[in-house]
């Protein structure tokens, strides 16, 4: 069956530590996007890509990094930047010629800060 | 610009009884709109799906959904609830232009489902 995978399920960083959090799709799908979510705060976006090579900032961007160089693939790197980084992470896909689709979500990666 | 607002944090029903999620929204243009449920530790899962045809929308799981445009509202209901309802529930808007979806979610409403 055609999903995305989020890897690790549970990931523990420590202060100043960089990581890497894992999204793979098999769903042909052009788009991917990185959401950061928090208790009482919905999803927020931190990333997305359109197509293989190029991606843009979402709304809380600073302190991560994506790159995008497979359209299978849209890992997403927490780096010592980023302030407040524990957060449950989830990837979502889409078509991005039809906006009908709606996404298809991951099952998330939830980090926590040591 | 466009925003999604869903009235009630948390939601407790009795089983048995009508679910209803309320969402309202703004939109610049005509919007497409979702509902996405999230059990706990998983990632969301669409429920539903506005696209500007029937404006009664019929989902997984009994659930629906009307868009009102005079109300600017997309309520989700359910006329009976079950344990496995209890869960949270994100509405979202989207409105791109060309091949971007961007799309805006609301901040949740965590629906527990009292035996």
């Amino acid at each position: 069956d055609g999903g995305i995978t989020q890897s690790p399920k549970y990931l523990f960083r420590k202060e100043g530590q960089n990581v890497t959090l894992s999204c793979e799709q098999n769903l042909n799908h052009d788009a991917m996007y990185w959401y950061r979510q928090d208790p009482g705060q919905g999803l927020r976006l931190i990333y997305y890509s359109q197509i293989v090579n190029d991606f843009q900032k979402g709304d809380i961007a600073e302190g991560y990094s994506v790159s995008r160089e497979k359209k299978e693939s849209f890992p997403l790197t927490v780096t010592s930047a980023q302030k407040n980084p524990t957060a449950f992470y989830l990837c979502a896909s889409s078509t991005w010629t039809d906006r009908n689709y709606g996404y298809t979500f991951g099952s998330g990666t939830r980090l926590t800060v040591v | 610009a466009q925003s999604v607002t869903q009235l009630g944090s948390h939601v407790s029903v009795s089983e048995g009884a009508l679910v209803l999620l309320r969402c309202n929204y703004s939109s610049s243009v005509p919007p497409y709109l979702f509902w996405y449920v999230q059990y706990p530790n998983q990632g969301l899962q669409l429920l539903l799906k506005y696209t500007s045809a029937a404006t009664l929308v019929k989902g997984i799981n009994g659930f629906e959904a009307e868009f009102k445009k005079s109300e600017t509202s997309f309520h989700l209901t359910k006329p009976s609830a079950h344990m496995s309802d209890a869960a949270e529930y994100f509405c979202a808007v989207s409105e791109g232009s060309g091949g971007y979806q961007k799309v805006t979610f609301g901040i949740g409403t965590k629906l527990q489902v009292i035996p």
